[in-house]
């Protein structure tokens, strides 16, 4: 059973950087998009990106200047960098997996509150 | 971007109703079209995707259809675990984006 856990810091400095990784157990990370969502609180979902085994990125176009991902597949790990955090950035932040044929995000994190706070 | 639409944005049923929720899509996205099911607390969980293939697990009572803009949820009768929230999502073209999601209460 594939499962993903999301690690980082739970408050962020306004004007500094988010970072999260997430773990995946349980199954390969090849041959899948590695994504990250938010929810901020109350709202609805925003997709951040992803990542590809291969290293290749696509960002959401609204939050492309900011975001950084990596990926270490020795791990079995992939990583979000949210550079210049305001309080805008509060959010429940999801690691999910994406299938290449983009059949759904079928398995998710259980999020992780990162809150932008002095 | 592809903006989705969802309506209603909230709805009251009882147990054993049949419910159904409407997603649009602000341009054709042929079948690309995935609906998940959030409950308090918890991630998203996939039910549907490619519009009308129900994911491994989940009850034969929910189903999708529709194509282009115009898509379907329907829970054939509700029962007490499906009070959720829902959310369609468009896999058609990047940035993926979701609907801002239909809030199922109870009666």
């Amino acid at each position: 059973q594939v499962q993903l856990q999301e690690s980082g810091p739970g408050l962020v400095k306004p004007s500094e950087t988010l970072s999260l990784t997430c773990t995946v157990s349980g199954g390969s990370t090849i041959s899948y998009y590695w994504t990250w969502i938010r929810q901020p609180p109350g709202k609805g979902l925003e997709w951040i990106g992803y990542i590809y085994d291969s290293g290749s990125t696509d960002y959401n176009p609204s939050l492309k200047s900011r975001v950084i991902m990596s990926m270490d597949t020795s791990k079995n790990q992939f990583s979000l960098k949210l550079l210049s955090v305001t309080d805008a950035d509060t959010a429940v932040y999801y690691c999910a997996r994406l299938t290449v044929t983009y059949s759904g995000f079928d398995y998710w994190g259980q999020g992780a509150l990162v809150t932008v706070s002095s | 971007d592809i903006q989705m639409t969802q309506s209603p944005s909230s709805l009251s049923a009882s147990v054993g109703d049949r419910v159904t929720i409407t997603c649009r899509a602000s341009q054709s996205i042929s079948s690309n079209l995935n609906w998940y099911q959030q409950k308090p607390g918890k991630a998203p969980k996939l039910l549907m995707y490619v519009a009308s293939s129900l994911q491994s697990g989940v009850p034969s009572r929910f189903s999708g259809s529709g194509s282009g803009t115009d898509f379907t949820l329907t829970i054939s009768s509700l029962q007490p675990e499906d009070f959720a929230t829902y959310y369609c999502q468009q896999s058609y073209s990047n940035p993926l984006t979701f609907g801002q999601g239909t809030r199922l209460e109870i009666k």
